[in-house]
């Protein structure tokens, strides 16, 4: 079946823009999550969606970053007023449940490059 | 609070050669999974394992084996015969049952095997 889908793969933005980063989990997953990827570095968690709520948000920078995901499938990552140090790969990872023993499944993610 | 080290940094090796990739960590936790993920140049991480803190057996697939310590809170993993293929970063990871099942990365070691 098909994996994680991330877009769009890459995105370049100027500063004090916004910008949106969709992210189509893997059919029938209720466990989404965001993490951030800075060149060098591990992925960096940044929030936790089970179903349509964001039960853990406590990763996300500042109030620039939002994450929504309405319908409990789809989920969008909105970064508002962007700024320099935001550019980084952002990935997306889904999992059947959110239960401990389950494995993220990743997808592709998303270049941000912000000038 | 949740930590995981890897202390390699980049690791060069023959093709054909063995090589072990260290992973240490840090959790209050009792119950825990530890991880490992492989992310080639495509970028994409891939899962390899997964292991809860209650099975210290060790695991062999193909040419990958992991070692699981709690005694010295490590989780290394061995690549016998090293294969161009093998070139990559690996990581790490920690989900703590004290936590909303997100995943703490180390920083990664790359690994360049050479022909």
């Amino acid at each position: 079946g098909a994996g994680v889908s991330q877009t769009p793969s890459n995105k370049v933005t100027e500063k004090g823009k916004y910008v949106e980063l969709r992210c189509d989990p893997i059919s029938g997953h209720t466990a989404l999550y965001w993490y951030r990827q800075s060149l060098g570095q591990g992925p960096e968690f940044l929030i936790y969606f089970q179903g349509t709520g964001a039960a853990d948000d406590s990763g996300l920078p500042n109030d620039r970053f939002f994450a929504v995901r309405p319908e409990g499938s789809v989920s969008t990552l909105k970064i508002q007023r962007t700024e320099r140090g935001d550019s980084a790969v952002y990935l997306c990872a889904s999992s059947p449940t959110g239960q401990l023993y389950n494995e993220q499944f990743f997808g592709p993610g998303t270049r941000l490059t912000v000038l | 609070a949740q930590k995981v080290t890897q202390a390699q940094t980049e690791i060069s090796v023959v093709e054909k050669e063995d090589v072990t990739l260290d992973c240490v960590y840090e959790t209050r936790d009792t119950t825990y999974y530890l991880f490992w993920y492989k992310q080639p140049p495509s970028g994409e991480l891939v899962f390899l394992i997964r292991r809860n803190s209650f099975d210290e057996q060790n695991e062999i697939s193909g040419r990958y084996s992991w070692n699981f310590q709690k005694s010295t809170s490590s989780f290394n993993f061995t690549i016998t015969a090293s294969q161009v293929v093998d070139s990559a970063v690996y990581f790490c990871a920690l989900k703590g049952s004290g936590n909303t099942g997100k995943l703490i990365f180390g920083q990664g070691t790359t690994l360049q095997v050479k022909p």
